[in-house]
């Protein structure tokens, strides 16, 4: 049973561009989280995704959108990329019950760097 | 508005000493707590939780914690580390009831020394 899967794993943009990251969560999950990590620092909460619509969002500006699929997988874009935009960027499954009693499960992550 | 305060960014043990990762919360709301480990290039990893009940929770890979609520604290312990401890370690809280988000503290990187 494959985990969560993330991808690309590492990319490197420049100021200004786009970037689209993927990810498919673990076999039966329903409920997909979005997070940043910044180097040195804990995740911050971005979005969750449940039945294809974006259910709660933290403080992140516009420029940061996601989308969620019929088979539950996801898409994290990110829009007009500035240098602090660079992180680990990591996805995280679940059912929707299980979303804040810790039952989630990480995908390794999509380093992006922002030049 | 909840918070999570981690009490050293980083932690140093010889190896058979005990564990100790420090982790305060804000919470207006009863909390629901966590440890999630962190290997190098590798997602987290959840070791332990608190939700209701017994207030001395254990996890995998030997590690404990204690919800002291008077305290508003979380410390994760071990009581003698190993070599493949050596990790970072997050402490999270998010609130009892519906589908809410989990905020995490910084972290603390664990080094583990012969």
């Amino acid at each position: 049973d494959a985990g969560v899967t993330q991808s690309p794993t590492h990319l490197i943009k420049t100021r200004g561009q786009q970037v689209t990251l993927r990810c498919s969560p673990k076999s039966g999950h329903d409920t997909v989280s979005w997070y940043q990590q910044a180097l040195g620092q804990g995740p911050q909460f971005i979005f969750q995704y449940y039945e294809e619509e974006e259910r709660q969002r933290g403080n992140f500006p516009d420029r940061f959108s996601g989308h969620q699929f019929p088979n539950y997988s996801s898409e994290l874009n990110v829009n007009a990329l500035l240098l602090g935009d660079s992180a680990l960027y990591l996805c995280a499954s679940s059912l929707l019950t299980g979303v804040n009693t810790g039952e989630l499960f990480f995908g390794e992550g999509s380093r992006l760097t922002v030049l | 508005a909840q918070s999570v305060t981690q009490l050293g960014s980083h932690v140093s043990v010889s190896e058979g000493a005990l564990v100790l990762l420090r982790c305060n919360y804000s919470s207006s709301v009863p909390p629901y707590l966590f440890w999630y480990v962190q290997y190098p290039n590798q997602g987290l990893q959840l070791l332990l939780k608190y939700t209701t009940g017994a207030t001395l929770v254990k996890g995998i890979n030997g590690f404990e914690a204690e919800f002291k609520k008077s305290e508003t604290s979380f410390h994760l312990t071990k009581p003698s580390a190993h070599m493949s401890d050596a990790a970072e370690y997050f402490c999270a809280v998010s609130e009892a009831g519906g589908y809410n988000k989990l905020i995490f503290g910084a972290g603390t990187r664990l080094a583990v020394h012969p």
